[in-house]
């Protein structure tokens, strides 16, 4: 079955720190992968995907590479900031007969202090 | 503006009070969704609907019941709400064809149960 996992937090770091989150899945056939992110009092929002191995999402200064070989969807930054602090969701899309159907990891809570 | 509206943000009840969470979408999409967020456990799907009078369990369906009779409605109703239903709802909506489709998120139901 198709499932995700990711890193535990809560994670804090320094403003202007290297951050990664790590994600893997289990997945049959060829899922997009998904990063959401979640500010407080907020619903998700999508944060960058990739739809096919290999592929690069990026958007606002975070980057995550398809890795078809190690099954994985980590989530980089090279510098956060104290406005990059939330709740981080590695989510898999994977078709099934009937249309897409989500699955999400636990969500990894990141604070950034300044 | 493109976006999933739902009602209330808030919502405090007694058991056994019957209440529905409204939650409709102007994307003209056919795939909805209610999940519900627990701490340590993310995202959980509790019912979804591929289209009109279209509807199928999620992961937790116990104790919740859902219609579809609009493509843009997607009400959520807890027939006689306990304790245990106290959580974070979220409802979301997507293009049902195509991997590439995001899932777009409401703001979410901060439900308690006393």
């Amino acid at each position: 079955g198709n499932s995700v996992t990711q890193m535990e937090g809560p994670v804090t770091l320094s403003e202007e720190a290297f951050l990664t989150i790590n994600c893997t899945y289990t997945a049959t056939g060829y899922p997009s992968l998904f990063w959401y992110v979640q500010y407080p009092g907020e619903g998700l929002q999508l944060l960058l995907k990739a739809t096919k191995a290999d592929d690069k999402g990026s958007n606002k200064g975070f980057e995550a590479t398809y890795r078809k070989e190690t099954t994985s969807f980590h989530l980089e930054k090279g510098s956060v900031q104290v406005s990059d602090s939330a709740v981080y969701f590695c989510a898999l899309a994977g078709p099934s007969n009937t249309g897409n159907q989500f699955y999400f990891g636990t969500g990894t809570s990141l604070t950034v202090i300044p | 503006e493109a976006q999933v509206t739902q009602n209330p943000r808030y919502l405090i009840t007694v058991t056994g009070k019957k209440l529905t969470v409204t939650c409709s979408q102007n994307m003209n999409h056919e795939y909805m969704s209610w999940y519900r967020q627990d701490p340590g456990l993310g995202l959980r799907q509790i019912y979804y609907s591929m289209n009109v009078e279209v509807t199928d369990k999620g992961d937790v369906p116990e104790g919740y019941k859902v219609s579809r009779k609009e493509k843009r409605n997607f009400p959520l109703i807890l027939e006689s709400p306990s304790p245990n239903q106290t959580s974070l709802y979220f409802c979301a909506s997507s293009l049902l064809r195509g991997r590439n489709s995001p899932l777009h998120f409401g703001n979410g139901t901060r439900l308690t149960v006393t």
